[in-house]
C-alpha cells in the first residue's frame, strides 16, 4: 500500500542555519507534490507545489527538490527563524485527492 | 476574500448524538475536501464533492457518516450516533480546479464527544 514517511522526530536547528526536511514514499507515482506549514490549532497553509518532471522549486527562502528515483522530496528553509518554527506537511497528489504525511515538527532557537 | 469558513470551531456532543460540521469553499472554488486529523497524525482524506456531486468518498467511514455539497450553501459534513472515537479536528479545504493548485484550508472544527 501507498505510505508517506516524514521524519516523526522534531528537528532543532538555531536560527539563521538551513533546515532541511524529508519525505519519503513507497508504492506510489505522484504527479505532483505539495508542502504545507500548519501552526498548533490552526489548518494547514499552501507553501509550495513542485511537479515530476521538476527537480527544484524555489520561493523566497524556502526550496523544494523532487527526486522521483530515490521517491523523496528535500524541503529547505534557508536563514531559518524563529517565526518558522511550525509542523510542516507534505501531500502527494493521489487519484482525486492529496494524500498527506503526519509532518515534522520545526522549532528554530534563537 | 473571506478565505475557507468553517463552523462551529469547538463542537461538544454526547454520544449517540448528531454532529453537523459546516465548510464555505473560497469564492470561485468549486471543490471540497474534507480531512480528519487526530492528535500527532497527518491529515486522513475522508471525501471529495462539487457542487451537488460526490466525486470520491473513499476515505469516509460507511457507517454514520455523510457529506453534501448543495447547489445552495454550505458543504456539510454529518456524524449520526457519535462515540468517543470520532474526537478530532476536521478540516475542509477547497480549491478552484482539481488538486493540480494548492488547496485552501479552513480552520477546522474541534469535536469533542463525552
Amino acid at each position: 500500500s501507498q505510505k508517506i514517511e516524514q521524519n516523526s522526530e522534531a528537528l532543532n536547528i538555531q536560527e539563521g542555519k538551513t533546515a532541511t526536511l524529508t519525505c519519503n514514499y513507497t508504492n506510489y507515482s505522484p504527479a505532483y507534490l505539495q508542502w504545507y506549514r500548519q501552526d498548533p490549532g490552526r489548518g494547514p497553509v499552501f507553501l509550495l507545489l513542485i511537479r515530476e518532471n521538476e527537480k527544484e522549486k524555489r520561493k523566497e527562502r524556502l526550496k523544494v527538490t523532487f527526486d522521483t528515483t530515490l521517491k523523496q522530496s528535500l524541503f529547505h528553509i534557508t536563514a531559518s527563524q524563529p517565526a518558522d518554527s511550525a509542523t510542516y506537511l507534505c501531500a502527494l497528489s493521489g487519484y482525486n485527492k492529496l494524500i498527506f504525511g503526519a509532518g515534522t515538527r520545526l522549532a528554530v532557537h534563537p | 476574500n473571506a478565505g475557507v469558513m468553517q463552523n462551529p470551531r469547538h463542537l461538544v456532543r454526547r454520544r449517540g448524538q448528531e454532529a453537523r460540521l459546516r465548510c464555505s469553499p473560497m469564492k470561485g472554488h468549486s471543490h471540497v475536501y474534507w480531512y480528519r486529523q487526530l492528535p500527532e497524525e497527518g491529515l486522513k482524506f475522508m471525501v471529495y464533492l462539487q457542487k451537488e456531486n460526490i466525486i470520491d468518498e473513499s476515505g469516509m467511514p460507511k457507517e454514520r457518516f455523510s457529506a453534501e455539497f448543495p447547489k445552495e450553501g454550505p458543504s456539510i459534513l454529518r456524524i449520526q450516533q457519535v462515540v468517543r472515537g470520532d474526537s478530532a479536528a476536521y478540516f475542509c479545504a477547497s480549491s478552484p480546479t482539481d488538486s493540480n493548485y494548492g488547496y485552501t484550508f479552513g480552520s477546522g472544527t474541534r469535536l469533542t464527544v463525552v
